[in-house]
């Protein structure tokens, strides 16, 4: 079936230091991608999204990247912090409506201080 | 702080109790969702309401009930669950399902524990 998933369960990063989160996805039909982050003993909180019709976009500090050829998101989070520390999911949206997200396994970003 | 608020926090309740777990938001959202987040996994959807009409059910146990009654409020009814329930259960909302490209926004969770 088709899946949303990550290379990596688990990220080291030292304090300062930039960090990519990597997600794979393999339903070529999504058009809408968010990137989540959740900290211990919370919901998902949401940091940015991306639209199919666009490959890059930028917030603070953080820049999603699309590569739709090989179906392929990445997550950029420029000068890590301690704050930064979390699950991090990927997740798509496909369909004719929002109602459906699915989410990618998650990747536990550690920030080494 | 998260917009979306959900009560109680905790809850530990045997499998033969009747309780109901409770979200709320005033982002004027009328899309609301049910989500199941076991350990170490990714949330997964149960239920998906819009205006205050249930539009996705997927194929959740009848032992857990949603309700619409207003557009900001949504519950989930419990009754007659079993260990393998015990999740942090999420709701999430967003502005509505006619929208695309918005993204839902979610609660802290209540954690569940079925004794």
């Amino acid at each position: 079936g088709e899946s949303v998933g990550l290379h990596l369960p688990t990220l080291s990063v030292q304090e300062g230091d930039n960090s990519i989160i990597n997600c794979a996805y393999s339903n070529s039909a999504s058009d809408y991608f968010i990137w989540y982050k959740q900290e211990s003993g919370k919901g998902p909180q949401f940091i940015i999204d991306i639209r199919s019709n666009m490959d890059k976009r930028q917030g603070q500090r953080v820049t999603v990247l699309l590569n739709k050829t090989v179906k392929h998101l990445s997550l950029q989070i420029a000068a890590t912090q301690p704050g930064d520390s979390a699950v991090y999911f990927c997740a798509e949206f496909s369909g004719l409506g929002n109602e459906k997200l699915t989410f990618g396994t998650g990747t536990r970003l550690t920030i080494i201080p | 702080d998260t917009e979306v608020t959900q009560t109680p926090k905790h809850l530990v309740m045997g499998m033969t109790n009747k309780k109901s777990l409770k979200c709320e938001q005033h982002m004027g959202h009328r899309a609301m969702y049910w989500y199941k987040q076991k350990a170490k996994k990714p949330p997964e959807l149960m239920f998906v309401y819009s205006y205050e009409k249930l539009s996705i059910n997927e194929s959740v146990p009848s032992r857990f009930s949603p309700e619409c009654p207003n557009s900001s409020l949504l519950n989930l009814h419990l009754h007659a669950l079993q260990p393998e329930d015990s999740a942090l259960y999420l709701c999430a909302s967003s502005p509505h399902l006619d929208r695309v490209n918005q993204p839902q926004h979610f609660g802290d969770g209540t954690r569940l524990s079925i004794l």
